[in-house]
């Protein structure tokens, strides 16, 4: 049972615009900075999105963050076939002392 | 090139210990918070433990505390993970990743695999 909640898997077609939501709590997304990480099939995850909603260099303006109270999503637009991935979403959690990490969403690009 | 190699995987039975390590290159090593983050067989991340640079400072889940510990050797631009008492449920991919201030895990090894089985 992950501390930050996201759905299982989401999915849309080439062009359209996916959209997955992260919910946590007061002690984590509530008064911390939400991140997003992508994890291609085998491969490490990397960081997508940092400080809520900006990008680090290379990462393209396709992706985009949001938080809003406790809850935080990663919008892809433009989806395209190489974003077939999973994505966590993170938080650093004041209460645990500790990283907080979703369970992650698969997005299938049909 | 900035890089986080890890070492140290293999097989091991339970309540067996095992020690990684992770190398770093690339990056003014101590400038920088250190993490263990694990991924068992078909599921998600985890956060293990972290390390600040100077090493005052650490950080474990509770699922490992009491069994690991986090250390580092700046001189070495080396990251330690020295496990203890090892059950199957610690059975992953490990992956140690490096931290400044607000920008995140930016940087990730490629992970190294423990399993722990009889």
């Amino acid at each position: 049972q992950s501390v930050l909640t996201q759905p299982p898997s989401a999915s849309g077609t080439p062009g359209q615009r996916v959209s997955i939501s992260c919910s946590g709590s007061r002690s984590n997304i509530g008064i911390n900075f939400v991140y997003w990480y992508q994890q291609l099939s085998g491969a490490a995850p990397k960081l997508l999105i940092q400080r809520d909603n900006q990008r680090p260099s290379g990462v393209p303006d396709r992706f985009s963050g949001a938080k809003s109270g406790t809850s935080a999503s990663l919008a892809i637009s433009g989806l395209r076939s190489e974003d077939e991935a999973d994505y966590y979403c993170a938080a650093w959690d004041d209460r645990l002392s500790i990283w907080v990490f979703g369970g992650g969403t698969k997005v299938t690009v049909l | 090139e900035v890089q986080l190699v890890e070492s140290g995987g293999g097989l091991v039975q339970p309540g067996g210990s095992l020690r990684l390590s992770c190398g770093a290159s690339g990056f003014n090593f101590r400038s920088y918070t250190l993490h263990w983050v694990r991924q068992a067989p078909g599921k998600g991340l985890e956060f293990v433990s972290g390390i600040s640079g100077d090493g005052g400072s650490t950080y474990l889940a509770n699922s490992v505390k009491g069994r690991f510990t986090i250390s580092r050797d700046n001189s070495r631009n080396t990251l330690y993970l020295q496990m203890g008492g090892l059950r199957p449920e610690d059975t992953a991919v490990y992956y140690c990743a490096r931290h400044k201030t607000s920008d995140g895990m930016d940087v990730w090894g490629p992970g190294t695999t423990v399993t722990v089985s009889s």
